[in-house]
């Protein structure tokens, strides 16, 4: 089974342009969380998602940031007019939607955003 | 919203030493994960908990959940410098989880 994907791994913008993150989630799961790490921090929730709804966004910022979760295709998680302090990875995570083990989140690689 | 404290924040330790790292909460959690984070990855899962005072053994690695189920230990033996990464708990209900700030274990050859 392939695990969660996530692309690009390496991103770079410059002030003012438009960044998408996209995640493909493992197979057979439809819950998607994003997360964004700093480095030498821990993880800082923003956004988690079921297909065609955003069920908690509450750690993602109110401006410029949003996500989606389409029937169909990966998770996008889009910044616009990104500013230096984008500058950071952006993890992405997917679980089941019920049964056992519906809480344990696997995560792919991580998307790194340099805005320069 | 519930938190979860992680203590120590970072360690430093020569290989071959133990070290245990915690992971509390005031809130009681229905399940409990333990991952491991490795320089440009993303974090791994290495255990679930689930019932109050169970303990799980992962090679050199012994996780413990306690009996109210609002904080958990992770305790591991001999350490290698392979063991050298960020440790995160995570707790919550059902598809609702966040995570700890995390434990930076570094272990010296």
């Amino acid at each position: 089974n392939a695990g969660v994907m996530q692309n690009p791994r390496h991103l770079v913008r410059r002030r003012g342009q438009e960044a998408r993150l996209r995640c493909s989630p493992m197979k057979g799961h439809s819950h998607v969380y994003w997360y964004r790490q700093l480095p030498e921090e821990g993880l800082k929730f923003m956004v988690y998602l079921q297909k065609e709804n955003i069920i908690d966004e509450s750690g993602m910022p109110k401006e410029r940031f949003s996500a989606e979760f389409p029937k169909e295709g990966p998770s996008i998680l889009r910044i616009q007019q990104v500013v230096r302090g984008d500058s950071a990875a952006y993890f992405c995570a997917s679980s089941r939607a019920g049964g056992l083990r519906v809480y344990e989140q696997y995560f792919g690689p991580g998307t790194r955003l340099t805005v320069t | 919203t519930q938190l979860l404290e992680q203590s120590p924040q970072f360690l430093s330790i020569q290989e071959g030493e133990n070290l245990t790292v915690y992971c509390n909460s005031s809130s009681v959690f229905s399940s409990l994960q333990w991952y491991r984070q490795e320089p440009g990855e993303g974090p791994v899962l290495l255990v679930t908990v689930v019932t109050g005072g169970e303990v799980k053994k992962l090679k050199r690695l012994t996780f413990q959940f306690g009996d109210a189920r609002k904080d958990s230990s992770l305790h591991i033996t001999a350490a290698q410098p392979g063991d050298t990464g960020l440790y995160l708990c995570a707790g919550g209900e059902n598809n609702d989880m966040r995570f700890g700030a995390g434990t930076r274990l570094t272990v010296k050859p």
